[in-house]
């Protein structure tokens, strides 16, 4: 059980380049988000979903697309990359209990991306 | 914009309680108060979490004020291990697909 894994963990862009960021989890949790933080800064959610096929936006989604084709990765897309995408990002996923009640997010370790 | 204040920073001394406040004076009723701490830019990682009554497991004690307005999160012994960037969120337990929102957090140092 691996739980959520990010790939890349470090990725270096030139102005302009596109890149695709991904988030596989293996807890068949239904609810997956991409997160980015920024130097001295606490997270900010980019985009969100909340089962396979879905997508919703988050705080902070221009520039960035995401999908979710099956319900145990989450790609995170930079079409055209920016200095001011220098980030790290972080996915994680969380599930609803029988109760209803939300579960903790798991986070995976992030990817440290550069933008020059 | 985040729903929680918290210190920016704190020092705690190796082997004694660090007690980390936080106040989230707006919390409505279906709102629980969820803790994260992260180590040196790792991921985050779920610390506790309540509704209203006191909260203890293994990692510490969540102690939520009867208004709910405030709370204090204890680690009972600190260590070295324990510096990090601790977040006090406030989040709606039952809402399907509900995110985590963060603010700037507390950050504890612990020192020997």
């Amino acid at each position: 059980n691996a739980g959520v894994t990010q790939t890349p963990k470090f990725r270096v862009l030139k102005t302009g380049q596109s890149m695709t960021l991904l988030c596989a989890q293996d807890m068949n949790h239904e609810y997956m988000y991409w997160y980015r933080q920024d130097p001295g800064m606490g997270l900010r959610l980019i985009h969100y979903s909340v089962g396979e096929g879905t997508t919703a936006k988050g705080e902070v989604p221009d520039g960035y697309n995401v999908s979710r084709l099956k319900k145990q990765n989450f790609l995170l897309g930079l079409e055209s990359a920016a200095p001011s995408q220098t980030s790290v990002y972080f996915c994680a996923s969380s599930y609803l209990r029988w109760t209803g009640e939300n579960t903790e997010a798991f986070f995976g370790q992030g990817t440290r991306l550069t933008v020059v | 914009d985040a729903k929680t204040t918290q210190p920016p920073s704190m020092d705690c001394a190796e082997g004694r309680a660090a007690n980390l406040p936080c106040n989230h004076s707006t919390i409505s009723g279906n709102e629980y108060v969820y803790w994260y701490r992260q180590i040196h830019s790792q991921g985050p990682q779920y610390i506790i979490h309540g509704l209203k009554n006191n909260e203890t497991n293994e990692m510490a004690s969540l102690i939520i004020t009867e208004d709910r307005k405030s709370s204090t999160l204890i680690l009972p012994h600190a260590t070295l291990r324990d510096t990090a960037v601790y977040y006090c969120i406030v989040r709606e337990g039952h809402n399907a697909g509900n995110m985590l929102t963060f603010g700037g957090g507390t950050r504890l140092m612990v020192k020997p």
